[in-house]
C-alpha cells in the first residue's frame, strides 16, 4: 500500500495563508491524491483531491510536484473554522481501500 | 438530503455483549465503508462492501462482521464485545467507479462505543 507522510501539527494564524504538505514517495502512477479533513467530533470530510495537474475548489488548492512524489494542500486564507485534522491519503490503485495516516492537526490562532 | 446517517450515536457495552451499528446512506451509493478511529489515530477500514450483495475485509476485521442490506444501509455487528473494540466507528459511502481512484466518500458523525 502507498503511504503518505505529514508532519503532526502545524500552527497558522487567522486570515493568512497555510501550506500543508505531504510526502508520497511510492505513489503510482495511477493513485489519486486526496486530502480530507476532520473537525472535531465530526467525520471526515473531503477537501480537493487531484492526480497530476494542481486543483484549485471553493475551499482550497492542491498543488502537486512535476514527480507526484509530494504534495501541498492551500488553505489560502485560515479561519478558525478550519482548525481540524487533515488528511493526504492515497487510495490504493483498483482497491477500495483508502489508507488514513495520522494526518496533521492545524491549530488556527486568533 | 442527509447523506450518511448512523445509528446509535453513543453506546456502552459490557464486555461480552453483541449489539449492532446501523448506516444508511440516501446518495444512490454503490459502495459502502465501516471504519474505526481510536483516539489520537487515523481511520482503519474494517469492513467494505463494494456492491450490494458484497463485502470484503478491510485492515481490521477481526471481532466483527457486517451486512449490506440492500443498496441504502450497511450494518455492522459486534458478536462479543471487548475493551479493544472501545472507538469510534465511522460509515462512509461514495460511487465506486471501476479502477479510478478518484471517487469522494461522504463519512457519516460516527458512533461512540464504549466498552467496559
Amino acid at each position: 500500500d502507498a503511504k503518505t507522510t505529514q508532519p503532526n501539527s502545524m500552527e497558522s494564524n487567522e486570515e493568512e495563508p497555510v501550506h500543508l504538505p505531504c510526502n508520497h514517495s511510492t505513489i503510482s502512477g495511477t493513485d489519486y491524491i486526496h486530502w480530507y479533513r476532520q473537525l472535531p467530533s465530526q467525520g471526515p470530510e473531503y477537501v480537493i483531491h487531484g492526480l497530476t495537474s494542481n486543483v484549485n475548489n471553493r475551499m482550497a488548492s492542491l498543488a502537486i510536484a512535476e514527480d507526484r512524489k509530494s504534495s501541498t494542500l492551500i488553505l489560502h486564507r485560515a479561519t478558525l473554522r478550519d482548525a481540524a485534522v487533515y488528511y493526504c491519503i492515497l487510495r490504493d490503485s483498483g482497491t477500495y481501500k483508502y489508507i488514513f495516516g495520522t494526518g496533521t492537526r492545524l491549530k488556527v490562532l486568533a | 438530503n442527509a447523506g450518511v446517517t448512523q445509528t446509535p450515536k453513543f453506546q456502552v457495552l459490557k464486555t461480552g455483549q453483541s449489539m449492532t451499528l446501523q448506516c444508511a446512506q440516501d446518495m444512490n451509493h454503490n459502495s459502502m465503508y465501516w471504519y474505526r478511529q481510536d483516539p489520537g489515530m487515523g481511520l482503519r477500514l474494517i469492513y467494505y462492501s463494494a456492491s450490494e450483495g458484497t463485502t470484503d475485509k478491510g485492515e481490521v476485521p477481526n471481532g466483527y462482521n457486517v451486512s449490506r442490506l440492500n443498496k441504502r444501509e450497511f450494518s455492522l455487528r459486534l458478536e462479543s464485545a471487548a475493551p479493544s473494540q472501545t472507538s469510534v466507528y465511522f460509515c462512509a459511502s461514495s460511487e465506486w467507479r471501476g479502477t479510478s481512484s478518484k471517487e469522494t466518500q461522504y463519512f457519516g458523525p460516527g458512533t461512540r462505543l464504549l466498552v467496559l
